[in-house]
């Protein structure tokens, strides 16, 4: 069983419709990272976090430690959103990323 | 561009082939990964290199077999492949392996990888 888990796996949604990407994980971690990965195959990360909540412009990404859990939410979608998001842990014992299985999403005019 | 470089993009080759990826990063950085990402699964990580030092080898396959000649470069070389190894191959670096953020872990673009 892979230590993180991410759902959906797919998700379609209109322009303009509000988007919620779920991360669970397993293990003791130092950080989660969300990450961003489009089609050409490049991957740039989006947020890191360690506690609460964080915000860059209509990406919203919140953890809760206890639960280990981690949500993506993007605000007023749009077509340019598509890509697969990828939630990404630092395990507290491992010095490498292990990453979920990703969620594809399209975003349509 | 992100600042690691992947050659090449994209690359058929026989079960009886010979080829190498090459990944190389200008960042300065100290750690080199090569991860493997298939359909449908999470990025598997497979081998890690510190200060050009082997430090991790993920029970990979000897048909896989790395080399990092220096701290800019890391190479896969790549012997008798299966089908099943068709995949996207990606390489990443960072600072160090002992700074746990994702400051300064890059990765690159990946070589999609098709064997036939």
């Amino acid at each position: 069983k892979n230590e993180v888990e991410q759902s959906p796996q797919n998700l379609t949604a209109q322009e303009g419709e509000f988007i919620t990407i779920n991360c669970s994980y397993s293990v003791g971690i130092s950080a989660l990272h969300w990450l961003q990965q489009h089609p050409g195959g490049g991957i740039v990360s989006l947020f890191m976090l360690s506690s609460g909540k964080k915000k860059h412009g209509r990406l919203i990404a919140t953890i809760n430690i206890q639960e280990k859990h981690s949500s993506l939410h993007i605000t007023a979608s749009h077509p340019r959103d598509s890509a697969v998001y990828i939630c990404a842990v630092y395990s507290n014992s491992g010095y490498a990323l292990n990453f979920g299985k990703g969620t594809s999403l399209l975003v349509t005019p | 561009e992100t600042g690691v470089t992947q050659t090449p993009r994209h690359l058929v080759m026989g079960m009886t082939n010979k080829k190498s990826l090459k990944c190389e990063q200008h960042l300065g950085h100290n750690a080199m990964y090569w991860y493997k990402q298939s359909a449908k699964k999470p990025l598997e990580l497979m081998f890690v290199y510190s200060l050009e030092e082997r430090v991790e080898n993920n029970s990979v396959p000897s048909r896989f077999s790395p080399e990092c000649p220096n701290s800019s470069h890391l190479f896969l070389h790549l012997h008798t492949l299966q089908p099943e190894d068709s995949a996207l191959y990606l390489c990443a670096s960072s600072q160090d392996m002992i700074r746990k953020g994702w400051d300064g872990y890059t990765f690159g673009s990946g070589t999609r990888l098709t064997v036939v």
